[in-house]
C-alpha cells in the first residue's frame, strides 16, 4: 500500500514568514497529488491539485511543487487565516486514495 | 451555491447499523463521483469510499471492505453510506465529498458525526 509521509509535524512560524511543508510518497504518484487545509471544527478545503494548480479561489501565496515522490507546499507569506493542519493526498494508485498524517501550521 | 449536507450520525452500540446520507444541491450530482472520508478524533483523514457518478462502481478502504456499502440515488441528489457491524474505531466525523473523477475532492460536506460506545 502506498504510504504518504508528511514533514515536519507541527510547524511553528510567524506572520509574514514563509512556511514549507513537504510531502513524500512511498512510490511515484507522478503528479496526482492534492493538498488541502483543515480548520479546528471545519471541513478540508482544497488548496491544490495537479501537485501545482491552485483550486478556484486559493490565494496566490499558496503554490505547489513537485513530482514523483517528493512534494512541497509552500506558503509565502502567512496570514492569520492560513494557521491550520494541512494534508495531502495522492490519486495515483487506487485504491485507496491515500493521505498524509497532517502538518499542524502554528503561531 | 454547491452544497453537501451530512445527516444520520449518532450514537450507536457496537455490532449495530447505521446509514449515513449526503444531500447534494447547486451542481449536476449525477455526472460526480462521491467520495466518503472520515476522520477520528484528533486523527487525520481516511479514506472510506468511492463511488463512480452512476453508482456502477465502488471502492472501499479495507477497513470497510464486508462492512460498509455505499449507494447513490441520483433521482433525489443523494449518497448514502450504510454502515454495519460498527465498531469502537469506525467512531468518526464523516465527510462526504465530490470528486471530478476518482482523484481530487473539491466539495466537502461539513460532516455527520458516527460514536460508536455501549
Amino acid at each position: 500500500e502506498l504510504v504518504m509521509t508528511q514533514s515536519p509535524a507541527t510547524l511553528s512560524v510567524s506572520p509574514g514568514e514563509r512556511a514549507t511543508l513537504s510531502c513524500r510518497a512511498s512510490q511515484s504518484v507522478s503528479s496526482n497529488l492534492a493538498w488541502y487545509q483543515q480548520k479546528p471544527g471545519q471541513a478540508p478545503r482544497l488548496l491544490i491539485y495537479g501537485a501545482s494548480t491552485r483550486a478556484t479561489g486559493v490565494p496566490a501565496r499558496f503554490s505547489g511543487s513537485g513530482s514523483g515522490t517528493e512534494f512541497t507546499l509552500t506558503i509565502s507569506s502567512l496570514q492569520s487565516e492560513d494557521f491550520a493542519v494541512y494534508y495531502c493526498q495522492q490519486y495515483n494508485n487506487w485504491p485507496p486514495l491515500s493521505f498524509g498524517g497532517g502538518t499542524t501550521v502554528e503561531i | 451555491q454547491v452544497q453537501l449536507v451530512e445527516s444520520g450520525g449518532g450514537v450507536v452500540q457496537p455490532g449495530r447499523s447505521l446509514r449515513l446520507s449526503c444531500a447534494a444541491s447547486g451542481f449536476t450530482f449525477s455526472t460526480y463521483a462521491m467520495h466518503w472520508v472520515r476522520q477520528a478524533p484528533g486523527k487525520g483523514l481516511e479514506w472510506v469510499a468511492v463511488v463512480s457518478h452512476d453508482g456502477s462502481n465502488k471502492h472501499y478502504a479495507e477497513s470497510a471492505k464486508g462492512r460498509f456499502t455505499s449507494s447513490r440515488d441520483n433521482s433525489k441528489n443523494t449518497l448514502y453510506l450504510q454502515m454495519n457491524s460498527l465498531r469502537g474505531e469506525d467512531t468518526a466525523v464523516y465527510y462526504c465529498a465530490r470528486t471530478r473523477g476518482i482523484d481530487y475532492m473539491d466539495v466537502w460536506g461539513n460532516g455527520a458525526t458516527v460514536t460508536v460506545s455501549s
